[in-house]
């Protein structure tokens, strides 16, 4: 069963704006991930972000992770074309068994 | 660096056949993960290799195996495929297994079963 959930499932918007998606989840989590994936193809990893961490930054992303809530949010700022894909959160408790959320299907009209 | 390496990328099979699927993972990584991609069920996780010894399981029929060699190449074994089968299958390589790990995926294998 997935654990996460993306919302919301689909977003539209002009190149250049920021992108905010957000991630909810059940259980207790040791860690986060955010992964990309373009149509039909494999999943790319973007960045990971720790139970104790509240925010962490790799270039134009940023995510936040509240547990308290449960739920996590990733923002692109200065959206691209080239960001046009589905994106996912996957948490992780024991060993490498990740589960993830539905995804959210991202366009970015240039 | 190269990166997760599966083959092959697209596999056409008949229902009842059988189909093995490899995965290399990213040198030195020794834990290897797969998932089955469907559109109704999304990403689902079927099992983990780390060190030759299979550590999680997924909720999937016994029909899914998988088998990991000593160089930490993995193999994805389904017998008696079934129509619901068709999905892309995807693994992940992580250096460790355990907690706060990242994991990489490779481009997947796209399997239908017609």
């Amino acid at each position: 069963s997935q654990q996460g959930e993306e919302d919301p499932q689909a977003l539209s918007i002009q190149e250049g704006e920021n992108a905010t998606m957000n991630c909810s989840y059940k259980t207790s989590i040791n860690n986060l991930q955010w992964y990309r994936q373009n149509s039909g193809r494999g999943l790319v990893h973007l960045i990971l972000i720790r139970s104790n961490e509240r925010e962490k930054h790799s270039g134009r992303l940023r995510v936040t992770l509240d547990t308290s809530k449960k739920s996590s949010s990733l923002l692109i700022t200065a959206s691209r074309a080239a960001d046009t894909a589905s994106y996912f959160c996957a948490t992780g408790d024991t060993g490498n068994q990740f589960y993830f959320g539905t995804g959210t299907s991202l366009t970015v009209i240039p | 660096k190269a990166g997760v390496t599966q083959t092959p990328r697209y596999l056409i099979k008949t229902r009842g056949q059988q189909v093995t699927l490899s995965c290399s993972p990213i040198s030195g990584h020794r834990s290897v993960s797969w998932y089955q991609q469907t559109p109704g069920q999304g990403l689902q996780f079927l099992f983990e290799y780390f060190s030759e010894t299979q550590r999680n399981k997924g909720n999937f029929p016994g029909r899914f195996s998988g088998r990991q060699f000593s160089n930490s190449r993995s193999e994805m074994n389904v017998s008696t495929l079934e129509l619901g089968d068709s999905a892309l299958y995807l693994c992940a390589s992580s250096q460790l297994t355990g907690r706060g790990t990242e994991a990489f995926f490779g481009q997947g294998t796209r399997l239908t079963v017609v």
